[in-house]
């Protein structure tokens, strides 16, 4: 199941610069993303989300863009800071669905 | 700040026996979800649970599986023959609305021997 696809297994950032953590999908019936941060032997923790209807959402340091035409969402995180370093995983619904579709996740590394 | 909370947070058992997973939803949320993620794979749906019934499952939530809301507030997986193929880190879930945010506990990890 390659629905949502993170390409990059790890992204190593210097603190204070942005990261860009990238994800695309090919199941256009999906209509809302999130992306969820992780840290080993813990739950997923929700960060951010954007509906198909908007292509920008923002929260504080997080800013997710949806680009639907290219079906690719990325979530930036200005400044990075180390306590960012986990998995982050992008996630899919549709909207009669019940469902999270995830991706393989991103292995985020803030040095400081 | 209301959060799901799962029990055991790790448990052995032998091939073959049962297992029950419990998980305490967030107290105002009306759908629950289970999830699991075996190592090095990516975190999978099992099933979602509105009003009383299942709303939705995979091909991975078969015969052996089976979901409860026992009472206003548990909400449990069961396993009846465990595999070893079912060592995996299990996580629950929970929304306020059938798309909205699902708000996941610390998970149980599963270890089949």
């Amino acid at each position: 199941d390659q629905q949502v696809k993170q390409n990059s297994p790890s992204l190593s950032v210097q603190e204070g610069r942005i990261s860009i953590l990238n994800c695309d999908y090919t199941n256009s019936m999906f209509d809302y993303f999130l992306w969820y941060k992780k840290y080993p032997a813990e739950g997923p923790t929700f960060l951010i989300s954007i509906s198909s209807i908007k292509d920008k959402n923002e929260d504080g340091r997080f800013t997710v863009f949806l680009n639907k035409s290219a079906k690719h969402l990325s979530l930036h995180i200005v400044p990075s800071q180390p306590g960012d370093s986990a998995v982050y995983f992008c996630a899919a619904s549709m909207e009669y669905g019940n469902k999270l579709v995830f991706g393989a996740g991103t292995i985020l590394r803030v040095k400081s | 700040e209301p959060e799901v909370t799962q029990t055991p947070s790790h448990q052995v058992t032998q091939m073959g026996q049962e297992v029950i997973l419990r998980c305490v939803p967030i107290s105002n949320h009306l759908y629950f979800y289970w999830y699991r993620q075996i190592l090095g794979q990516k975190v999978e749906f099992l099933v979602s649970f509105y009003n009383n019934e299942i709303s939705e499952k995979s091909e991975i939530f078969d015969d052996q599986f089976s979901v409860e809301r026992p009472d206003g507030s548990n909400f449990t997986l069961k396993i009846r023959s465990t595999k070893l193929e079912d060592s995996a880190m299990y996580f629950c879930a929970s929304s306020e609305e059938r798309q909205g945010v699902a708000f996941f506990g610390q998970g149980t990890r599963l270890t089949v021997v």
